[in-house]
């Protein structure tokens, strides 16, 4: 069963432009996970927002919450070469363990 | 300090065979997950053990198991492999519960299993 869908699936953009990845569930999360996965290798973390309606920002990324922990948005500013791969949502249901959305595979064009 | 590794990194076996995929997770940590990967998209949660239990597992059928070792490594078995197992099969590691918030899971690099 896929708890988190993320949209879109598919990004191309050039560099420079912004753009806004969603994630989105029916089910209440107690936390959420960004991550991001390059060709070849396992997804590395990005960022984790608990709270509801919780904004972070990590350089040129900014994640926000929430508020009723259904749903998360990650927005890139002038995206460079370097951001294109696989950006995941995980969501922690119960305990430890957390279930990863559909995925969003970007690519900055040069 | 070694990060979660896995082995073989590639494997091909043929339809009604047998995989076994093995991972050795960052030292101290004592959860071990699995998950399925396919075409490049989202992870499907497989198995999750931590001090040697199953702790949960995903809507996959018997044929995937697996188990966790004393020293905390993994093993993955599927049997009567379908074309359809073909993916790329990452395991991931953390520490304690209340730690996976900040550090979340650190994920091996995989083994893609290719069924022919």
């Amino acid at each position: 069963t896929q708890l988190l869908k993320q949209s879109p699936q598919f990004l191309s953009i050039q560099e420079g432009e912004n753009l806004t990845v969603y994630c989105n569930s029916s089910s209440v999360f107690s936390s959420l996970q960004w991550y991001r996965q390059e060709p070849g290798e396992g997804p590395v973390l990005l960022v984790t927002v608990v709270t509801g309606g919780e904004v972070k920002k990590l350089k040129r990324l900014t994640f926000q919450f929430g508020d009723a922990r259904k749903d998360s948005s990650l927005h890139i500013t002038a995206a460079q070469p370097g951001d294109t791969g696989l950006y995941l949502c995980a969501g922690q249901n119960t305990g430890n363990q957390f279930y990863f959305g559909t995925g969003t595979s970007l690519t900055v064009i040069p | 300090e070694a990060g979660v590794t896995q082995s073989p990194t590639h494997l091909i076996k043929t339809r009604g065979q047998q995989a076994t995929l093995r991972c050795s997770p960052i030292s101290g940590h004592t959860s071990v997950y699995w998950y399925q990967q396919a075409l490049g998209l989202g992870l499907q949660f497989l198995l999750w053990y931590d001090e040697g239990e199953e702790r949960n597992r995903g809507n996959f059928p018997p044929r995937f198991s697996g188990r966790q070792f004393p020293n905390y490594s993994s093993e993955l078995n599927v049997n009567a492999l379908e074309l359809e197992d073909s993916a790329l099969y990452l395991c991931a590691s953390s520490l304690a519960t209340a730690r996976v918030l900040r550090y979340g899971y650190t994920f091996g690099s995989g083994t893609r299993l290719t069924v022919v």
